[in-house]
């Protein structure tokens, strides 16, 4: 099984509306991250929040981590159109570097 | 523009042809990495250099060759591949191979395997 998983899969909202994905994973980690991808194209770095921390915001972005119940979420604040896009989370495993495995994605649709 | 390129950005190729990935990072950085991108599979991590140096084959398949000639070019030199070979290829780059360094990903190049 894979060691990050996104849910939603899909999540579909209205331009406004606040949208939260979810990532769960089963190992120890060193750090989380967020990565977002328009469709066909290459990831885009958003966030990345260390084990020992609790919650990171950057912009309209908002991650929280509970290593205790090895989840994170994202919330994306006052969505637009533009948000529409996969979002995936990826986890570093203790002891392995920067050898990143990557959940299946969260699919967003933000509807004008 | 995340600093990465790839080229070609698409190509089709017959199971019998020997093609190249070329991916090219203006970043400064010293690891690079190949990622493969399957339609409803998570992406999965192929090869990590550091340094110019392979320090990570994730058991992938010998007609898949990586080459690292220095720390901005990376290639995937691609031989008799299978159709479930289809998929996007993902460069990547970031400061080095330890944790904790965000990853710089190009376009991608899609590859479609006849």
């Amino acid at each position: 099984s894979q060691q990050g998983e996104e849910d939603p899969q899909a999540l579909s909202i209205q331009e406004g509306e606040n949208a939260t994905m979810n990532c769960s994973y089963k190992t120890s980690i060193n750090n989380l991250q967020w990565y977002r991808q328009n469709s066909g194209r290459g990831l885009v770095h958003l966030i990345l929040i260390r084990s020992n921390e609790r919650e990171k915001h950057s912009g309209r972005l908002r991650v929280t981590l509970d290593t205790s119940k090895k989840s994170s979420s994202l919330l994306i604040t006052a969505s637009r159109a533009a948000d529409t896009a996969s979002y995936f989370c990826a986890t570093d495993k203790n002891n392995a570097g920067n050898m990143l495995t990557f959940g299946g994605g969260t699919r967003l649709m933000v509807k004008p | 523009e995340t600093g990465v390129t790839q080229t070609p950005r698409h190509l089709v190729m017959g199971m019998t042809n020997k093609k190249s990935l070329k991916c090219e990072q203006h970043l400064g950085h010293n690891a690079m990495y190949w990622y493969k991108q399957s339609a409803k599979k998570p992406l999965e991590l192929m090869f990590v250099y550091n340094f110019k140096e392979q320090t990570e084959n994730n058991s992938v398949p010998s007609r898949f060759s990586p080459e690292c000639p220095n720390s901005s070019h990376l290639f995937l030199h691609l031989h008799t591949l299978q159709p479930e070979d289809s998929a996007l290829y993902l460069c990547a780059s970031s400061q080095t191979s330890a944790s904790s360094y965000e990853q710089y990903f190009g376009p991608g190049t899609r590859l479609t395997v006849t």
